[in-house]
């Protein structure tokens, strides 16, 4: 079965600092993999997916951008955060027809 | 599109008691339902899946699910809940021709003494 690693756990980073937060998965190949955000107290919101390295799909416009070099590797980035990408983000795998599976998570405090 | 209502946003239920969450659908064909539980801080684990055949589906830690297709439903249930089950519990609906999940608000689940 598959495991999912994402880091780091925690990050606090200041408004208009870079980020790079990262993906990886063991234990299954070409997955279709996935990036979510979670703000406090609400739901699941999909920010990225890709079904394959290079290929990127983005479900909401905004500073964020994803990136895959590698067909176990997702990395979510962003040039400038601002105060909203504060967060919980998710990254999962799965393929079509099949269950998703989720990482541990990356709490993001923006401040 | 597909979407999903999850009606109750927080539920408060005695240690031992029955609970019942409740997951309604939006989509044109057959749908791949999902309920997956969070404890606080945590990722999403799976509780259990439905994609075809018997519409009473059986997971971990105790819970079921059943599709109703004419209520366009797939509600969980666990018979006697326990205080490790405190969590948000989320429904999704998912579909054979889609890469995506769509996934319901949530619904946070408080287990009392």
């Amino acid at each position: 079965s598959q495991t999912i690693h994402q880091w780091p756990a925690t990050l606090v980073q200041p408004v208009g600092s870079p980020l790079s937060l990262e993906c990886t998965v063991e234990g299954t190949s070409n997955p279709n993999l996935y990036w979510y955000r979670q703000a406090a107290g609400r739901g699941l919101q999909l920010l990225f997916y890709s079904v394959g390295i290079g290929q990127i799909s983005s479900e909401v416009p905004q500073n964020l951008s994803a990136s895959r070099p590698q067909d176990r590797q997702f990395i979510l980035s962003s040039k400038k955060l601002l105060l909203s990408d504060s967060g919980f983000y998710l990254c999962a795998c799965g393929q079509i027809q099949e269950t998703q599976y989720f990482g541990p998570g990356t709490r993001l405090l923006v401040l | 599109a597909q979407s999903v209502t999850q009606p109750d946003i927080h539920i408060t239920v005695s240690e031992g008691a029955s609970l019942e969450l409740r997951c309604n659908y939006s989509y044109g064909a057959t749908p791949y339902l999902f309920w997956y539980v969070q404890s606080p801080g945590q990722g999403l684990q799976l509780l259990l899946k439905y994609f075809s055949g018997d519409t009473l589906v059986q997971g971990i830690k105790g819970f079921e699910a059943e599709f109703k297709r004419s209520q366009s439903s797939f509600n969980l249930r666990k018979p006697s809940v326990h205080w490790s089950d405190a969590a948000e519990y989320f429904c999704a609906v998912g579909s054979s021709n889609d890469y995506k999940l769509s996934f319901g608000a949530g619904t946070t689940v408080t287990v009392r003494a």
